[in-house]
């Protein structure tokens, strides 16, 4: 999906640390912007997402940046959690579809 | 369970069969995707449907691909002359229409191995 380019491809963290992943995009057709985590076996769902005209979302640990000028987001997890070891993907959606374009993935694993 | 269900959940295939998946979508969702996932990948978009209107192809569906929604409700995927290249994951989502969340609600996949 070379529309969406995700970093890193994998992060390993510590219980309690600060788990930070990237998204740049090119599309200017993008109207919203969710990050979704996906566990081994199971389908991607929606953990947190952000409108264009926000530049910052918090919900509990999870919180994304949003850099519209940049054309780049970010998911920062605080506090992280073994529970939270899965697959994030930042997947910006297409205004006139809504479909989403996901990008590549990274793998996060948080070690106890 | 008011999730989105797919079926079968996995399908071994011999190389030249077709197969077909299926999709049920939360009740009163009028948008279906079909999404394809291979592995350590983001799924790709494939098609969605608004009710029972295909309304956007991927180029990556080639003619062996096809997918339907006869009744607006559930949909199905069919793969003909299947190919070793079609292993993967295969995702289905629906969201209701003008949803402002954004939020698509993914099944648990077909997954597909082609021998």
């Amino acid at each position: 999906q070379q529309q969406v380019k995700q970093s890193p491809q994998s992060l390993i963290v510590q219980k309690g640390g600060i788990s930070i992943i990237n998204c740049a995009y090119e599309n200017t057709a993008f109207d919203y912007f969710p990050w979704y985590q996906q566990f081994p076996g199971k389908g991607p769902a929606l953990l947190i997402a952000i409108r264009p005209d926000v530049s910052e979302k918090k919900e509990g640990r999870f919180t994304i940046s949003f850099n519209k000028s940049a054309k780049q987001f970010s998911l920062h997890i605080m506090d992280s959690q073994p529970g939270d070891s899965a697959t994030y993907f930042c997947a910006p959606r297409m205004d006139s579809s809504y479909k989403l374009i996901f990008g590549s993935g990274t793998r996060l694993l948080v070690r106890p | 369970d008011t999730g989105v269900s797919q079926d079968p959940r996995h399908k071994i295939t011999k190389r030249g069969q077709n197969v077909t998946f299926r999709c049920d979508p939360i009740s009163e969702h009028n948008r279906l995707y079909w999404y394809r996932q291979t592995l350590g990948q983001g799924p790709e978009f494939l098609t969605y449907f608004q009710n029972e209107a295909q309304l956007e192809k991927s180029r990556l569906l080639s003619d062996r691909f096809s997918a339907e929604r006869p009744k607006g409700s559930f949909s199905t995927l069919e793969i003909q002359r299947t190919e070793q290249g079609d292993s993967a994951m295969y995702l289905c989502a629906s969201s209701p229409t003008g949803a402002n969340t954004g939020e698509l609600f993914f099944g648990e996949g077909s997954r597909l191995t082609v021998l």
